[in-house]
Order: structure tokens, then sequence, then C-alpha cells
């Protein structure tokens, strides 16, 4: 079965320090993967997604994410990370054959310290 | 384009009343997705749509739950009878079509149900 990971609930990073949050998924196929962001009491914003080619994505407020078929990962990363960071991450795969069904992973929290 | 909008934004009812959340798609997306989020199961899929028709509605808890179109752009989800553990973040997306699960999906701002 398809699933995502997230294996760290919360970090927390001072601001200007680089970041990144980890991902693992499982599934049979080439995924489609991507990493939304929920700031409080918000709704879920779409940072970046993989489908196919160059496996570094670029995204939204200078995120990237690096796709690792063989680690079955895609951590999401930014060089400098501003206090305006803090908010939730979730990262999912969305599942080819339930047309558009997405799985989500647990979500890491990230706090940031001025 | 307003986005995805979801009215009530806040909800609190009591235990054994009908509940209702509205979600209007962003003009021109033909698929529709309604999430449950909280602490204990982070987001859930209840339902999908797809050109009005539910295409998976798996995730929906108990018959207690249902979810309509009634038109391309606005959907309902219903809860009728409420209960004290349907309290959490109810979110609907929408996307341009479904497309083998490579389609952005677009998120409202989410209705906050608190059953007491």
């Amino acid at each position: 079965a398809q699933s995502v990971t997230q294996p760290d609930i919360h970090i927390t990073v001072s601001e200007g320090a680089s970041l990144e949050l980890r991902c693992n998924y499982s599934y049979g196929a080439t995924p489609y993967l991507f990493w939304y962001v929920q700031s409080p009491g918000q709704g879920l914003q779409l940072l970046l997604k993989y489908f196919s080619g160059d496996t570094l994505v670029q995204g939204i407020k200078g995120f990237e994410a690096e796709f690792k078929r063989s680690q079955s990962s895609f951590n999401l990363r930014k060089p400098s990370v501003h206090w305006s960071d803090a908010a939730e991450y979730f990262c999912a795969v969305g599942v080819y054959n339930q047309g558009g069904k997405l799985i989500f992973g647990q979500g890491t929290e990230l706090s940031v310290k001025p | 384009d307003a986005g995805v909008i979801q009215s009530p934004r806040h909800e609190v009812t009591e235990m054994g009343q009908e509940v209702t959340l509205r979600c209007k798609l962003i003009s021109g997306h033909n698929s529709l997705f309604w999430y449950r989020q909280t602490m204990m199961r982070g987001l859930e899929l209840l339902i999908y749509f797809n050109n009005n028709v539910p295409i998976d509605d798996s995730g929906m808890p108990e018959d207690r739950f249902s979810a309509k179109m009634p038109n391309a752009s606005f959907s309902t989800l219903k809860i009728q009878p409420s209960e004290p553990r349907d309290s959490a973040v109810y979110f609907c997306a929408s996307s341009l079509r479904l497309a083998g699960g490579g389609e952005t999906q677009y998120f409202g701002p989410g209705t906050r149900l608190l059953v007491l």
C-alpha cells in the first residue's frame, strides 16, 4: 500500500540557518510527489511538486526538494530560513491509479528561533 | 480567482445536530476532494468527485456522513447526527481534472467543527 512517512514531528531551527525536512514514501511505481505548507488556521498551499525529469525541483518561497528513487525520499530544503517559514509542512504522494488521490504524511511542524 | 471557498469557517454544534459544510470550487475545476484533519489521524481523504460524480467514498467514516455535488461548482458535506468525535478541521480542495495523481489540488481555508 502507498504511504508517506515524515520522521520528524517537530523541528526548530534558527533564523538564517538551513533547513531540511525529510519525507519517505512507499509506492510501487514512479510517484507524483508534493510538498504543501499549512500556516496556522489556514488551508494547505502547494510549495512544489515532482512528476518526472529533473530530480531537483524548485518551488515557491525559496524551497527546493530532491527526488531520490534509491532512497524513496523527497526531502524539502531551504538554504536560509525566515521567521515567516514557521508552519506545518506536509509531504504527499499522488496515487496514479486512483485518479489524483493524495496520501499525506503526518506533517512536520517547523519552529523558527530568532 | 477567489480560490476555493468554504463556509462556515467555524461551526460549534451540539451532539445529535445536523451539520452542513459547504465548498465552492475554483471556476473551471472539475474535481473536488473532501479531507478531514485531526491531531490523531492527520489529513484523511473522505471522498472525491469528478465531474459531479463521486469516484471514491471509501474514506467516509460512517453512514452519518454524506457528500453531494448538486452542480459543477458546489459541494456539501453533511453529518447527521453529529458526534463529538467528528470535531476536526474539514478541508475541501479542487483540481482542474483527475489526471492520474499528478494534478495540483488547491485547498480551501477549512471549516473548524466542534461538536459538544
